[in-house]
């Protein structure tokens, strides 16, 4: 059965400064999607970027980046010059074709001023 | 467009009373899906409607949990009788087709059974 897991719990930055989230996953699998997913205080999930397994480049989205490391099976989320809006629940979570989401047990990202 | 509307948004229910969770999906989005978090766990998936068809309901913890979706449109959620274990955060999420990409996600209805 596929996993994600997320090492950490809880994460802080300081404004305009670089993080790192780490997510690795477990699949037996050669073809599959990855997600980050970010819940802020309001409490709607937004996808903030998306890995196809096949691709080797890795994906960017703005300030937002992955470490997609495909025979390790991990996935890690770096954001850059971060901002206080970055503050929110981060998760990351796996996708095979058209089925269901597993996700990971989450970051809490706190951004400080 | 409308994104996907959940509600309550809070629920607060004493253990052994029914509830019934709403979610109405983005118009014309035949995907419909329910997922849950439990405090400090995963986000884990319950099942997965489409159209008004259960077309993956293996995420459904026991038969005190049932969905609807009348009609293809908006689905319900019913948890009868509660637990203390349901407490959580409960998602839905909708998405056109089959794809291979995120989908969009309500903001959720947090349920707290005490």
């Amino acid at each position: 059965a596929q996993t994600v897991t997320q090492s950490q719990p809880e994460m802080s930055v300081q404004e305009a400064e670089t993080v790192t989230l780490s997510c690795t996953y477990d699949t037996s699998e050669s073809d599959y999607y990855l997600f980050w997913y970010k819940q802020p205080p309001s409490r709607q999930m937004i996808l903030v970027i998306r890995q196809e397994a096949y691709k080797q480049q890795n994906a960017t989205e703005n300030r937002f980046s992955v470490n997609f490391q495909k025979a390790a099976k991990s996935f890690s989320l770096k954001i850059s010059d971060s901002q206080l809006g970055d503050a929110a629940m981060y998760f990351c979570a796996y996708r095979r074709y058209t089925d269901k989401l597993i996700f990971g047990t989450g970051t809490r990202l706190q951004v400080f001023p | 467009e409308a994104g996907v509307t959940q509600f309550p948004s809070h629920s607060v229910i004493e253990k052994g009373q029914t509830v019934t969770l709403r979610c109405d999906p983005i118009s014309g989005h035949d995907n419909l899906y329910w997922y849950r978090r439990v405090m400090g766990k995963e986000i884990k998936f319950l099942l997965h409607f489409v159209k008004e068809s259960k077309q993956d309901e293996s995420g459904m913890p026991n038969n005190r949990f049932l969905a609807e979706r009348t009609g293809g449109t908006y689905s319900t959620l019913k948890v009868q009788p509660a637990e203390l274990e349901d407490s959580g955060v409960y998602f839905c999420a909708s998405s056109q087709g089959p794809v291979n990409y995120g989908y969009t996600f309500g903001s959720g209805t947090r349920l707290t059974v005490v």
